[in-house]
């Protein structure tokens, strides 16, 4: 089964913290995603990566930046936290041999202070 | 832009009661379509997937069907349990997009005994 362990399930954190939320996957997918979950939203995508050190933004990246530096790791990185960035963080993976499967995370739930 | 429109929910309903959650979609071309679970406290997984006009998509006693004329896809159920409780997201995407999907806001369903 693919797996993608997301590192923390619960945060709290200060404005203007810079915080990390790291996300790994174990089936040597090419693509990699970061969306936010907000209540009446849905999801939203922040950015993804479709390969090493490839990014490309998504629909609401301000404020968010990310790396990946090793394919099965992709980290989304809040420079300066701010209370509006308070949300559910949801990453995701996916081969490029196959249309639309996502295998998502558990989230993290990020609250700013 | 690409988008989705899902019914707002929370769709309550009984042990055994028919279900509809309607999804409507904007696409520019050919878009599959996908529906995704959220049970509680667990990441998205796909539920159902059409590629292509006039396709049915099933698994687990729920079905969608993808209608090109009415941009729908909504998913039913005859039949539902108190475990089939969660939130529900359709989606679309394109071939070739690197699987960056399009969420609609969600729905949550909640059946009683």
């Amino acid at each position: 089964d693919v797996k993608v362990t997301q590192s923390s399930r619960y945060l709290v954190k200060r404005t203007g913290e810079k915080v990390f939320l790291e996300c790994v996957q174990d089936m040597d997918h090419e693509n990699m995603f970061w969306y936010r979950q907000d209540p009446g939203l849905g999801l939203r995508l922040i950015y993804f990566s479709y390969d090493v050190k490839m990014k490309e933004k998504g629909d609401i990246p301000e404020g968010y930046s990310v790396s990946r530096e090793k394919k099965e790791r992709f980290s989304l990185i809040l420079e300066s936290a701010s209370t509006n960035q308070t949300s559910m963080y949801l990453c995701a993976s996916s081969s490029s041999s196959t249309t639309g499967e996502l295998f998502f995370g558990e989230g993290s739930r990020l609250t700013v202070l | 832009g690409d988008s989705v429109t899902q019914m707002e929910g929370p769709v309550t309903l009984s042990e055994e009661a028919f279900l509809t959650i309607n999804c409507t979609y904007t696409a520019t071309g050919y878009p599959s379509l996908f529906w995704y679970v959220q049970y509680p406290g667990e990441g998205l997984q796909l539920l159902l997937k059409a590629t292509k006009a006039d396709d049915k998509g099933s698994n687990k006693g729920f079905e969608a069907t993808y209608r090109k004329e009415t941009t729908s896809f909504h998913l039913e159920k005859g039949s539902v349990q108190v475990s089939d409780s969660a939130v529900y997201f359709c989606a679309l995407g394109f071939s070739g997009g690197y699987n960056k999907l399009i969420f609609g806001a969600g729905t949550r369903l909640a059946v009683h005994p």
